[in-house]
């Protein structure tokens, strides 16, 4: 079974600044890996998916990046509303099954 | 627009069952897997089951294998989650979720979810 790590578990930033959010799988997984942000009382939202590709409708300040075991999700300048929890996604080749990271949170300095 | 409506949900005993429907609208129901996700009060996400468009594969999580199971009705766009022998740790907001790939063997991303339904399993 694969394992993700996501680091930091809080990051504590102003609007304005970037936010670097990782995460690590305990081994090499395909480009199967997503972010979804979520926030308190709502769903989940898909922000970046197969590592790096933008879903639809969401901001260009979003990108992911990475490859292997290690991957990125960066927000470039960050807005009241990117204030939440973020959670990275991988699947395992066969069977298709999913695991989530523990999430960071984002919250305000 | 893509929506999906989860319903069923409530306060079960331990060692009961229950089942949870999704009723999907604003795309083509019978293309698309599905997915469903839980998220215990407090907690991170946790994959439970997923079904191919038509029916013929369903995988699920292991900690629900054996006392969960997915199904759909395409007829219905109506996606569901029998749950039997339900344990107090599957008390969770279940939220069903539609795969952002386009089959079950490429299925990657969940891309649209509903906003869940809460099942608390308490004697």
């Amino acid at each position: 079974e694969i394992v993700l790590t996501q680091s930091p578990a809080t990051l504590s930033l102003s609007p304005g600044e970037r936010a670097t959010l990782s995460c690590r799988a305990s081994q090499s997984v395909s480009r199967y890996l997503a972010w979804y942000q979520q926030k308190p009382g709502q769903a989940p939202r898909l922000l970046i998916y197969d590592a790096s590709n933008r879903a639809t409708g969401i901001p260009a300040r979003f990108s992911g990046s990475g490859s292997g075991t290690d991957f990125t999700l960066t927000i470039s300048s960050l807005e009241p509303e990117d204030f939440a929890v973020y959670y990275c996604q991988q699947r395992s080749n066969w069977p298709p099954l999913f695991t989530f990271g523990p999430g960071t949170k984002v919250d305000i300095k | 627009q893509v929506q999906l409506v989860e319903s069923g949900g409530g306060v079960v005993q331990p060692g009961r069952s229950l089942r949870l429907s999704c009723a999907a609208s604003g795309f083509t129901f019978s293309n698309s897997a599905l997915h469903w996700v839980r998220q215990a009060p407090g907690k991170g996400l946790e994959w439970v089951a997923v079904i191919s468009y038509d029916g013929s594969h369903e995988f699920h999580a292991d900690s629900v294998k054996g006392r969960f199971t997915i199904s759909r009705d395409n007829s219905k766009n109506t996606l569901s989650l029998q749950m039997n022998n339900l344990r107090a740790e599957d008390t969770a907001v279940y939220y069903c979720a539609r795969e952002g790939g386009v089959s079950i063997a490429e299925a990657s991303h969940f891309d649209f979810w509903g906003q869940g339904t809460l099942v608390t399993v308490s004697s």
